[in-house]
């Protein structure tokens, strides 16, 4: 168990419509990572924030966003969902030490999938 | 930016023997590198990281060799066993800068061990 937790563990749910997804981070970490992994697909990285800020983006969708709220738990707003937006979505934190390369602890994922 | 790849993409190897994954990266900012192992509906677990002032690294069973030279990193595990099966990725990352970290993962190698 990494101590990341992550809610709900699977969803279903149809195409145009808008979920969110929760993620926990471990006891003290001030940084959250969220990742897709589709079929047969490594990880991508979406977003990362930091203590409530957002420090950096990558291959995050429009359709999508963010938020790291002041108890430093995160949420993933995914809307407008497609068919292609299936898969599933881990988030990771660390510690956050500043000028250190850092472990990133994965919590469970959640499974999403579009009908 | 950073481009990580991983290979090969699904490996098969009985029990007791070793098993190799290779992975080579662009940037040589990047001087951090994690191996995470993903086990069937689970997020991924880091079991082994590198730094580039280290050339290897081992943990028991695993082991992790660093050419900065050829931009080039690899896992080694050797006498395997039927739980090491699972899907290993490799990540790149540079150093962090102001609370900002972009780890880049390879594609990811599925391995069997045949029991």
């Amino acid at each position: 168990d990494s101590g990341v937790t992550q809610t709900p563990k699977h969803l279903i749910t149809a195409t145009g419509q808008r979920v969110t997804l929760r993620c926990s981070p471990r006891s003290g970490d001030l940084s959250v990572y969220w990742y897709q992994q589709s079929l047969d697909q490594g990880l991508q990285f979406l977003i990362q924030y930091y203590n409530g800020e957002e420090r950096a983006k990558g291959n995050i969708l429009e359709r999508f966003s963010a938020q790291q709220f002041p108890d430093l738990h995160s949420e993933l707003n995914l809307s407008s969902l497609e068919l292609g937006d299936s898969a599933l979505y881990f988030c990771a934190s660390s510690p956050r030490l500043a000028g250190t390369q850092e472990t990133q602890y994965f919590g469970p994922g959640t499974r999403l999938l579009v009908l | 930016g950073e481009n990580v790849e991983q290979h090969p993409s699904t490996l098969s190897v009985q029990e007791g023997d070793s098993a190799v994954i290779k992975c080579t990266y662009s940037d040589s900012a990047s001087n951090y590198f994690p191996w995470y192992k993903q086990e069937l509906g689970k997020g991924p677990q880091l079991i082994i990281d590198i730094r580039s002032n280290v050339g290897e690294k081992k943990d028991q069973r695993i082991a992790v060799t660093l050419n900065k030279t050829a931009k080039h990193f690899s896992l080694h595990i050797t006498e395997t066993q039927p739980e090491d099966s699972a899907v290993y990725f490799c990540a790149a990352s540079p150093s962090s800068f102001g609370g900002y970290q972009k780890v880049t993962f390879g594609t990811g190698t599925k391995l069997q061990v045949i029991p």
